[in-house]
């Protein structure tokens, strides 16, 4: 069965560090998101993208984050300068597009920032 | 008032019991809505996925809608531990497919 990849698992990070998280949506896929849960709280939406561009972002995704698609295959989010409070889960998503499909979920990715 | 409410529980059943969860939301504006399950330090797991109003079954689990009073429920019949799991609700607006979640439900299933 086709799933959501990302990598690292795991990403720890200096204050201040840019880091990049990768994702590999389901081949199909044409809309792709990353979302965000800091431990012991909900999962957040951050963004979305389709067509090589940003849909929609929420007041989190700031100008330190950026979202691009390099490839017909990769899907990634830069933190250019990582905070304290950026430490969380980084989970991304894919949905094949349509009405009424829905977004499947990666691992995620556990970044520390130290 | 929160978006979407949940109890986070945590949610302790004996195996064989049935394990009702529950989330409300404040937004008429939702109109698709899903389960996930979410098992430590792990991605959510899509479970469920419902449209309109009333319910939605698939093996051991049953989704309810009830968009009048804003109100979903998941059942899980004949519980197993390994149902024990953080249950994730899930909803989006039409042609706006960012899901808003719930804070999650902790259950236990115990042996």
């Amino acid at each position: 069965e086709p799933e959501v990849t990302q990598t690292p698992s795991h990403q720890v990070t200096q204050m201040g560090q840019e880091v990049i998280l990768r994702c590999v949506p389901i081949s199909n896929h044409l809309y792709f998101y990353w979302y965000r849960q800091i431990l012991g709280q909900k999962v957040e939406f951050l963004v979305s993208f389709y067509n090589n561009e940003i849909s929609e972002k929420s007041e989190i995704f700031d100008d330190q984050f950026s979202v691009e698609r390099p490839d017909g295959s990769n899907f990634t989010l830069k933190i250019r300068s990582t905070k304290l409070e950026d430490s969380a889960m980084y989970f991304c998503a894919s949905r094949a597009g349509g009405r009424t499909d829905t977004q499947y979920f990666g691992p995620g990715t556990r970044l520390t920032v130290l | 008032q929160k978006e979407v409410e949940q109890d986070p529980g945590p949610l302790s059943v004996p195996e064989g019991a049935i394990v009702s969860l529950n989330c409300t939301y404040s937004n008429s504006a939702f109109q698709y809505f899903m389960w996930y399950r979410q098992y430590s330090r792990k991605g959510p797991e899509l479970l469920m996925y419902t449209y309109s109003s009333g319910n939605k079954e698939d093996g051991r689990f049953t989704a309810q809608v009830d968009k009048s009073s804003k109100y979903i429920s998941l059942f899980i019949r004949d519980s197993q531990p390994s149902d024990s799991a953080t249950y994730l609700c899930a909803m989006s607006r039409i042609n706006d497919y960012k899901l808003s979640f719930g804070a999650g439900t902790t259950v236990t299933v115990r042996a």
